[in-house]
């Protein structure tokens, strides 16, 4: 079955410093979603993509955040300056037909220290 | 806030018995899907439900909705050792022009004992 894949499974940096999470959504899907899990809380939506633009994000996603799909394949996930309370799981997930199911990634583990 | 909310928050059983677990929201919705999640795992699909559906099944899963009380039930038949997860509920919004996001309860920390 086709995946999305997530790079790199654990990220480790410095607060302030800028992080890209990176992301391969399935081939013909169309929608594409961060979300993030603080440990032991609720899966959070941060942004949903669409067409090459962002359809709808979340109070989370505040100037610090941006995502971008540079290649028509990755889909990325940048923190300009990391705050000790983005300490997170992050997941990407896309979709092939509008409120159909999410294929999500494995995650990416950021620790911002 | 359209968030789906599920109870129990924890529940332990015995291998081989039924694990019910209730997930409840506040808007008017598209579908309702529940997905699965492995400790420090991705999530992953388990069914979805639509606005006009009343119960589903797929194996060993049966999903009920009521959207009269606006409630969705997830029944795990004959439990085993393998089903210990956490079990969210995920709504959308039937909105028109609406969110096309799904919004995550807090989910259903299942233990199955051996």
């Amino acid at each position: 079955e086709p995946e999305v894949t997530q790079t790199p499974s654990h990220q480790v940096t410095q607060m302030g410093q800028e992080v890209i999470l990176r992301c391969v959504p399935i081939s013909n899907h169309l929608y594409f979603y961060w979300y993030r899990q603080i440990l032991g809380q609720k899966v959070e939506f941060l942004v949903s993509f669409y067409n090459n633009e962002i359809s709808e994000k979340s109070e989370i996603f505040d100037d610090q955040f941006s995502v971008e799909r540079p290649d028509g394949s990755n889909f990325t996930l940048k923190i300009r300056s990391t705050k000790l309370e983005d300490s997170a799981m992050y997941f990407c997930a896309s979709q092939e037909i509008r409120n159909e199911k999410l294929f999500f990634g494995s995650g990416t583990q950021l620790s911002v220290l | 806030s359209q968030q789906g909310e599920e109870d129990p928050q924890a529940l332990s059983i015995q291998e081989g018995e039924n694990a019910t677990m209730n997930c409840s929201y506040k808007t008017s919705i598209n579908n309702l899907q529940w997905y699965r999640q492995n400790s420090g795992r991705g999530l992953v699909h388990l069914i979805l439900i639509r606005s006009n559906e009343r119960e589903k099944h797929s194996g060993r899963l049966r999903v009920t909705l009521d959207t009269s009380k606006k409630s969705s039930s997830l029944l795990i038949t004959a439990s085993r050792a393998a089903d210990t997860a956490s079990y969210f509920c995920a709504t959308d919004a039937a909105t028109q022009g609406g969110s096309e996001k799904l919004v995550f309860g807090k989910g259903t920390k299942l233990t199955v004992n051996p």
